[in-house]
Formats: structure tokens, sequence, C-alpha cells
């Protein structure tokens, strides 16, 4: 059963870059049949896409985000990861991985997730 | 930008049928997903292109989609359905979700 695990800093200073590494278990990231996604959402609120990646290094961003977002994989680790540049307290949120199924590309859905770790953009 | 527009709030008494809307320009033109989560959880996929059930999920959830309105409809409902749902689409390489609906059974 494939399984995905979010780790990294949950406290960020203003202005930083955000971090965040997903591991994949119970299967490879390689797999030509997806894409790997992160997603976050503030507290409170409703459910945000950062950006998608296949195991070839192609990616999708976020308009709203591409500025800041940098996605990028590691196949020898069945790792993909997760940067956020110049951050505020906006972006705190809980942030998920998941696999991202390839529906004639990045057009899937999103199955299964991680189980989230909150993120704080504070000083 | 494409929009996805979602009830904020659902009631449904216990035991009766509630359907969750999700209205988009021409939405009945793109394939649509939707999730489950519950309070202080990770989203569950329970609809898959429109109306496929993922492995694992009862048959009293089933998904419709046509024009500029997709529906989420759970038979039967029951206490444990309570939760938020969010619709999900691809748009112009980019993913979209909908604001999320509050579903609460009576």
């Amino acid at each position: 059963q494939l399984q995905l695990q979010e780790s990294g800093p949950g406290l960020v200073k203003p202005s930083e870059t955000l971090s965040l590494t997903c591991t994949v278990s119970g299967g490879s990231i390689s797999s030509s049949s997806y894409y790997w996604g992160w997603i976050r959402q503030p507290p409170g609120k409703g459910l945000e896409w950062i950006g998608s990646i296949y195991y070839s290094g192609s990616t999708y961003y976020n308009p709203s985000l591409k500025s800041r977002v940098t996605i990028s994989v590691d196949t020898s680790k069945n790792q993909f990861s997760l940067k956020l540049s110049s951050v505020t307290a906006a972006d705190t949120a809980v942030y998920y991985c998941a696999r991202h199924w390839d529906d004639y590309g990045p057009r899937g859905w999103f199955d299964p997730w991680g189980q989230g770790t909150l993120v704080t953009v504070s000083s | 930008s494409y929009e996805l527009t979602q009830p904020l709030s659902v009631s449904v008494a216990l035991g009766q049928t509630a359907r969750i809307t999700c209205g988009g320009n021409n939405i009945g033109s793109k394939n649509v997903h939707w999730y489950q989560q519950k309070p202080g959880q990770a989203p569950v996929l329970v609809i898959y292109r429109d109306s496929n059930r993922p492995s694992g999920i009862p048959e009293r959830f089933s998904g419709s989609n046509s024009g500029n309105t997709a529906t989420l409809t759970i038979s039967r409902a029951q206490a444990g359905d309570e939760a938020d749902y969010y619709c999900q689409v691809w748009d112009s390489s980019n993913v979209v979700f909908g604001g999320g609906t509050k579903l609460t059974v009576l």
C-alpha cells in the first residue's frame, strides 16, 4: 500500500524559504502512471494546489505561486521536495503531498495523501 | 482563471440523501473529482472522473456531471459522512479546487 510522509521544519521565518520533503513508500516514484503533488490548506480554509512533478522532472505549478515555487524529485531516494521562497504569514498552512494520477497529463485526481504537516510562518 | 462554486454548507437527515453541487463554466466538459475531509485528517478521494468510486468507498457515494454543475450524491447518509467535501478539476494547466462544503448529518 502506497504511503506518503511529509517532513520538514514546522516553523519558518518571514522572507525565508520553506522546504519540505515527501517520502514515498510502498511504491516507486518513477512510475510512468503518476505525477506527485503538493497541496496546502491554511487553517480553517480550503485546499490550494501548489504544483506537481513527474518522475522525469517535468513540473506544473499554480500560476499564483509559480514565481516562488520549486518542486524537485529524487528518484534514488523515492522522494520529492517543495521549496517556497519569500514566505509570509499567508503561507501558514498544513502542507500535504499526494500521488497525482496521470490522466492524459496531470488532469487526474490525488490519491492517496500524506497526513500533512503544519508549517507556521512567524518570527 | 477557472472557478468552482460550492455551497458553504449542506444539511441532511440521517438516512436521507445529500446532494453537494460544484458549479463551473461548462464543467460537464471536464473530469471532476471529489474528496472527503474529516476534522484533523487528510482528504480522501471518494469519486474520480465524475462518477467512479475508488476501492473501499461505499456504493452510497455517487457522482454526476453535466452542463455547468457536477453533483456528489450521498445516499442513506450516516453520521460518519459528516465532513467537508471538495470538488476538483484541471483547467488550463492548473488544478482547481472548489471552496468546500460542510455536510451536517442531523
